[in-house]
C-alpha cells in the first residue's frame, strides 16, 4: 500500500508571509494524483490544489502553488501571502490512478500569526 | 449545488446498538468512499465502491458494513458499534479516474462529516 508522510505536525507563519508544507509518498507506481486538502474547524475538507503526476508542469492555485518533484516523490504545499483564513489542518493526499483507493497523510497544523 | 451529504451530523449511541450513517451524493459519480478521521492519523479509508454492487475493503474495514444498491447513495452500517469505533467519519466522491484525453476532476468531494461517539 502506499504511504504519504506529512513530517510536519504544526506549523505557523505570520500574516502575509510565505509558508511551505512538505508531503513525501511513496509508490511504485508511475501514474497518480496527489492532492492538498484544507480542513477548517468547521471540519469540512476543502480542496486546495490538485496535480497529476504525469504533468511536469506545477500546479498553482492563485496563492497556492506545489513544488512536484516525482523522482523524489515530494509533493509540497507553498502558500503566498499568508492569511488569517488559511488557518487549518492541511492533508496530503495520494490517489491510485485507476480505482478509488486514496491515501492521506496525518496532517499539518497551520497557525497563521496577526 | 454539488454536494455529498451525510446523515446524522451528531450521533451519540450505546455499545452494541447498530446504527446506519447515510450518505448521497448528487454528482453521478461511480466512485464512492467512507473515512475515519482520528487524532494524529489523518484520515483512514474503511470501504469504497466504485459501481452500484462493486465494493471493497480500505485500510480500516473491520466492524463496517457498505451497501451500494444505488449510485447515488452509500450508507455505512455499524452492526455491533464499540467504544473504538467513536470517531469522525466522512462519506466522499469522485468521478471515475485513469480518463486519458478528458477533463475530469479526479479530486473526491466531501460530506460534511458525522461524529460519532460511543459509550
Amino acid at each position: 500500500a502506499q504511504t504519504v508522510t506529512q513530517s510536519q505536525p504544526e506549523m505557523s507563519v505570520q500574516e502575509a508571509e510565505t509558508v511551505t508544507l512538505s508531503c513525501t509518498y511513496d509508490t511504485s507506481e508511475s501514474d497518480y494524483y496527489l492532492f492538498w486538502y484544507k480542513q477548517p474547524p468547521s471540519r469540512q475538507m476543502i480542496l486546495v490544489i490538485r496535480q497529476e503526476a504525469y504533468k511536469q508542469q506545477n500546479a498553482t492555485e492563485n496563492r497556492f502553488s506545489v513544488n512536484f518533484q516525482k523522482a523524489a516523490k515530494s509533493f509540497s504545499l507553498k502558500i503566498s501571502d499568508s492569511q488569517l483564513g488559511d488557518a487549518a489542518m492541511y492533508f496530503c493526499a495520494y490517489r491510485r490512478y485507476t480505482g478509488n483507493q486514496f491515501y492521506f497523510g496525518t496532517g499539518t497544523s497551520l497557525t497563521v500569526i496577526p | 449545488e454539488a454536494q455529498v451529504t451525510q446523515n446524522p451530523r451528531y450521533l451519540i449511541t450505546v455499545t452494541g446498538k447498530k446504527l446506519t450513517v447515510t450518505c448521497s451524493q448528487n454528482m453521478n459519480h461511480e466512485y464512492m468512499s467512507w473515512y475515519r478521521q482520528d487524532p494524529g492519523l489523518g484520515l483512514r479509508q474503511i470501504y469504497y465502491s466504485m459501481n452500484v454492487e462493486v465494493t471493497d475493503k480500505g485500510d480500516v474495514p473491520e466492524g463496517y458494513k457498505v451497501s451500494r444498491k444505488e449510485k447515488r447513495n452509500f450508507p455505512l452500517i455499524l452492526e455491533s458499534p464499540s467504544p473504538n469505533q467513536t470517531s469522525l467519519y466522512f462519506c466522499a466522491s469522485s468521478a471515475r479516474g485513469g480518463t486519458s484525453g478528458t477533463i475530469v476532476r479526479y479530486e473526491q468531494y466531501f460530506g460534511p462529516g458525522t461524529r460519532l461517539t460511543v459509550t
